[in-house]
């Protein structure tokens, strides 16, 4: 079975371009969540859907980030503008939306804004 | 804010020895899990533990949850090369929202 496949695995940009990452989760999985992870602040949660509605956004840092989840097969994490300070691994994660369950990580994306 | 901390941040061993990695929150969970993360991956579950004192054993891996569900330890015994990872612990929020909390991760080398 395929996991959670997330794409560019890698993309450098230059500050102030717009960046879209992109993740499509485990078939039949109902959450989608996008956590972002650095050296200094860890795994951090960003946003968290369910049967595709945003449920929880209070992770985002700011208006320059945006999610989307069109179909339960997709979604996107927009950054526009880029930012150095933007630089991370982006995961994405897919579960069954039962406590306990498994969250499947997708193999991130690597961003650098230069 | 829930925040996991978890301590030590790093570990270095000898092949053979045991140790312990501490995952504590001020906050109750209604479950815990600990995963594993190898470098140029995404995490990897190890365990969910749900009740508070339950304990889990996965080969050499001990995973215990708090009483309070505030905390959580894993015990690995006679530590091999292949458990060098970072080690997270991840609660989940009682909220009812699923929404899973990571801690600030356990980086743990063993040496042959």
């Amino acid at each position: 079975d395929a996991g959670v496949i997330q794409s560019p695995r890698h993309e450098v940009t230059e500050m102030g371009q717009e960046v879209t990452l992109r993740c499509k989760p485990i078939s039949g999985h109902n959450s989608l969540f996008w956590y972002r992870q650095t050296m200094m602040r860890g795994l951090e949660l960003l946003i968290y859907f369910n049967n595709n509605v945003p449920i929880d956004d209070s992770g985002m840092p700011e208006d320059r980030f945006s999610a989307k989840m069109p179909n339960a097969s997709f979604s996107t994490l927009k950054i526009q503008p880029s930012e150095p300070r933007d630089s991370a691994v982006y995961f994405c994660a897919s579960s069954l939306r039962v406590t306990g369950n498994t969250i499947y990580f997708g193999e991130g994306s690597w961003l650098t804004v230069v | 804010t829930q925040l996991l901390e978890q301590s030590p941040q790093f570990l270095s061993i000898q092949e053979g020895e045991n140790l312990t990695v501490y995952c504590n929150s001020s906050s109750v969970f209604s479950s815990l899990q600990w995963y594993r993360q190898e470098p140029g991956e995404g995490p990897v579950l190890l365990v969910t533990v749900v009740t508070g004192g339950e304990v889990k054993k996965l080969k050499r891996l001990t995973f215990q949850f708090g009483d309070a569900r505030k905390d959580s330890s894993l015990h690995i015994t006679a530590a091999q090369p292949g458990d060098t990872g970072l080690y997270l612990c991840a609660g989940a929020t009682t909220s009812g929202t699923y929404k899973y909390i990571f801690g600030t991760g356990t980086r743990l080398k063993v040496l042959a």
